[in-house]
């Protein structure tokens, strides 16, 4: 089992362009998870699905959409990326529909806009 | 706004020491709290968790006290290993939500 992938693992952009980060999960979950980690502010919920096709807001989602493409895959798109953007995004998912359950975290893509 | 508070920031100890690492709370709503570990180039992983109708739970080397009255809980890691060397997060989640909320992160290393 892979468990959490994430595509790519690095990444530049100009201020402006759009770019999606990719997820997928092999583990049958219902849940998953988009976050950004930035230095000093530990790991911050941008977008959370707790099911297929239901997506829901963390408390970081101004400048990012979601997409739950179906139970395996849930993408992060950035439509017009800014400086405030840079970061490293993780991907995570879990079991259960609920949010005590173990979250299993991808790799990571590190996120540089210029 | 940060409704995790996590305490140091950093922290230094010799291999065989007891590293301690404090978090704090301020919504009584919270009913889960657990501890994720990240080593350098990779993402977080569950270490170990609790509720609060228990004080203390203990998993291997690692154990988390948990003040229910003080609104605070920590991580103890026993006779630490350079191995232990990693971020610690500690994060706290109110039950029907699936918001996990985490702390700023604590930077251990343990010298040899």
């Amino acid at each position: 089992n892979a468990g959490v992938t994430q595509t790519p693992k690095f990444q530049v952009l100009k201020t402006g362009q759009s770019m999606t980060l990719q997820c997928a999960q092999d583990m049958n979950h219902n849940s998953m998870y988009w976050y950004r980690q930035d230095p000093g502010m530990g790991l911050r919920l941008i977008y959370y699905s707790a099911s297929e096709g239901t997506t829901d807001k963390g408390e970081v989602p101004n400048g990012y959409n979601v997409s739950r493409l179906n139970k395996r895959e849930f993408s992060l798109r950035l439509e017009s990326a800014a400086p405030s953007q840079t970061s490293v995004y993780f991907c995570a998912s879990s079991e259960g529909t609920g949010g005590a359950d173990t979250q299993y975290f991808g790799p990571g893509t590190r996120l540089t806009v210029l | 706004q940060q409704q995790v508070k996590q305490s140091p920031q950093s922290l230094i100890v010799q291999k065989g020491g007891i590293p301690i690492i404090n978090c704090a709370y301020e919504n009584t709503a919270f009913d889960y709290f657990p501890w994720y570990q990240q080593f350098p180039g990779k993402g977080p992983a569950l270490l170990i968790a609790i509720r609060p109708d228990v004080s203390e739970k203990k998993e291997g080397r690692f154990t988390i006290s948990f003040n229910k009255s003080a609104k605070q809980f920590s991580l103890h890691i026993m006779d630490s290993q350079p191995g232990d060397s990693a971020t610690y997060f500690c994060a706290a989640l109110s039950g029907g939500y699936n918001k996990l909320i985490f702390g700023a992160g604590t930077r251990l290393a343990v010298h040899p």
